[in-house]
């Protein structure tokens, strides 16, 4: 099986712009989440979407949000791009996002605002 | 307030060395990971535990709740173990995850 995808790999943007980070599950996988990662703040948790529906979010401002497709890829976004959001973004599925499922995480987009 | 600390933040060991990597978290959990970072961002999901002790191969995890705490261990430590190891907890009410800021492990040959 294919691991977990994620486009673009790197990304520059500036101030103010929005920009769009994808995500393709392992296949058969129903739950997504993303993560966010910096050096000052490491690993931080943005939101889980399971079967379309998100089902859990961290503490982010409304400018970071996400959506989920029928056939379990994802997508999240950030508008009004701010340069503390140059970071890591990770996404990892699972199969059913149920509390022991072992996540699987992508290789992720590294993102630089300007 | 860090709900996931971590010990050390940073250790170096030589080659055949016994690991150890605390973990302290001060939620209430469903579930504990230890997850592993190499250069370049890639993360590896190594143990989901929820209680007692696991192993594969030279790694083992064991988590003792009643303590709120997780160890992972690593024997006959070797040059391709370095990496970061992040402890990271989903939480029972709310379902969330908090992780710790990694340890940085580097194994000299």
């Amino acid at each position: 099986k294919a691991g977990v995808t994620q486009t673009p790999r790197y990304l520059i943007k500036t101030r103010g712009q929005q920009v769009t980070l994808s995500c393709s599950p392992i296949s058969g996988h129903r739950s997504v989440s993303w993560y966010q990662q910096t050096p000052g703040q490491g690993l931080q948790f943005l939101f889980e979407y399971f079967s379309e529906t998100q089902r859990n979010k961290g503490n982010f401002p409304g400018r970071f949000s996400g959506r989920q497709f029928s056939n379990s890829r994802s997508e999240m976004n950030v508008s009004t791009l701010e340069l503390g959001d140059s970071a890591l973004y990770l996404c990892a599925s699972s199969l059913s996002g149920y509390r022991t499922d072992t996540q699987y995480f992508g290789p992720g987009t590294r993102l630089t605002v300007l | 307030k860090n709900e996931v600390e971590q010990s050390p933040q940073n250790l170096t060991a030589q080659e055949g060395e016994f690991i150890t990597i605390n973990c302290s978290y001060s939620v209430g959990i469903s579930a504990l990971h230890w997850l592993q970072q190499h250069p370049g961002g890639g993360i590896v999901s190594l143990f989901m535990l929820s209680s007692g002790k696991k192993k594969h191969g030279r790694l083992i995890a064991t988590i003792n709740i009643q303590e709120k705490h997780s160890s992972l261990h690593i024997t006959a430590s070797h040059p391709r173990d370095s990496a970061v190891y992040i402890c990271a907890v989903r939480t029972d009410t709310g379902n969330q995850f908090y992780f710790g800021t990694g340890t940085s492990l580097t194994v000299i040959p």
